[in-house]
């Protein structure tokens, strides 16, 4: 079965544009959850979405958007850029069939503003 | 709530050497427990998790944690270290009664092998 995986893999972009980052879901997973990852903050949760519903939010600007579609393909937008927004996009995906909150992470996006 | 918390940012062990990589956590209700690696430029890579059935949990690449309530602990814990060990390694909590709870991640722990 294939793992997560999230296009593209490095971005770089400049102060005030915007960025759209893409994450496939394991097949069978309907849950899908972004995190920020810094050196200096850690990983931060962004939000999570399950079947097209955002069910999950962190403490983060409405610059941070995302949306999930019904093959449960997930894509955040990231709008305004800032140069703190520079970091390690993480998407994970988890069956809840399996009941135990297990997360299957991607291989990240390296997003650097310039 | 929940939180967690592993001591020590930055860990060094000799080749050979026992792991110990320390996890504490914080739940007001069962929790459900997992440790993370994570290869430099790579995602996070499960490793083993506790699930309320077996305290002592076996993983992948030889780790295993002991989950423990009356210590509120859940080390991680390797025999031997190898070079290929050197990592990043995040310890994680969720409540173990709904699967609609965000996981909490701990600030990681770098895990260095020295030849």
């Amino acid at each position: 079965k294939a793992g997560v995986t999230q296009t593209p893999r490095y971005l770089i972009k400049t102060r005030g544009q915007q960025v759209t980052l893409s994450c496939s879901p394991i097949s069978g997973h309907r849950s899908v959850s972004w995190y920020q990852q810094t050196p200096g903050q850690g990983l931060q949760f962004l939000f999570e979405y399950f079947s097209e519903t955002q069910r999950n939010k962190g403490n983060f600007p409405g610059r941070f958007s995302g949306r999930q579609f019904s093959n449960s393909r997930s894509e955040m937008n990231v709008s305004t850029l800032e140069l703190g927004d520079s970091a390690l996009y993480l998407c994970a995906s988890k069956s809840l069939l399996e009941g135990t909150d297990t997360q299957y992470f991607g291989p990240g996006t390296r997003l650097t503003v310039l | 709530a929940q939180s967690v918390t592993q001591l020590g940012s930055h860990v060094s062990v000799s080749e050979g050497a026992l792991v110990l990589l320390r996890c504490n956590y914080s739940s007001s209700v069962p929790p459900y427990l997992f440790w993370y690696v994570q290869y430099p430029n790579q995602g996070l890579q499960l490793l083993l998790k506790y699930t309320s059935a077996a305290t002592l949990v076996k993983g992948i690449n030889g780790f295993e944690a002991e989950f423990k309530k009356s210590e509120t602990s859940f080390h991680l814990t390797k025999p031997s270290a190898h070079m290929s060990d050197a990592a990043e390694y995040f310890c994680a909590v969720t409540p173990g009664y709904s699967s609609a709870s965000k996981i909490i991640f701990g600030s990681g722990t770098r895990l260095s092998i020295r030849p």
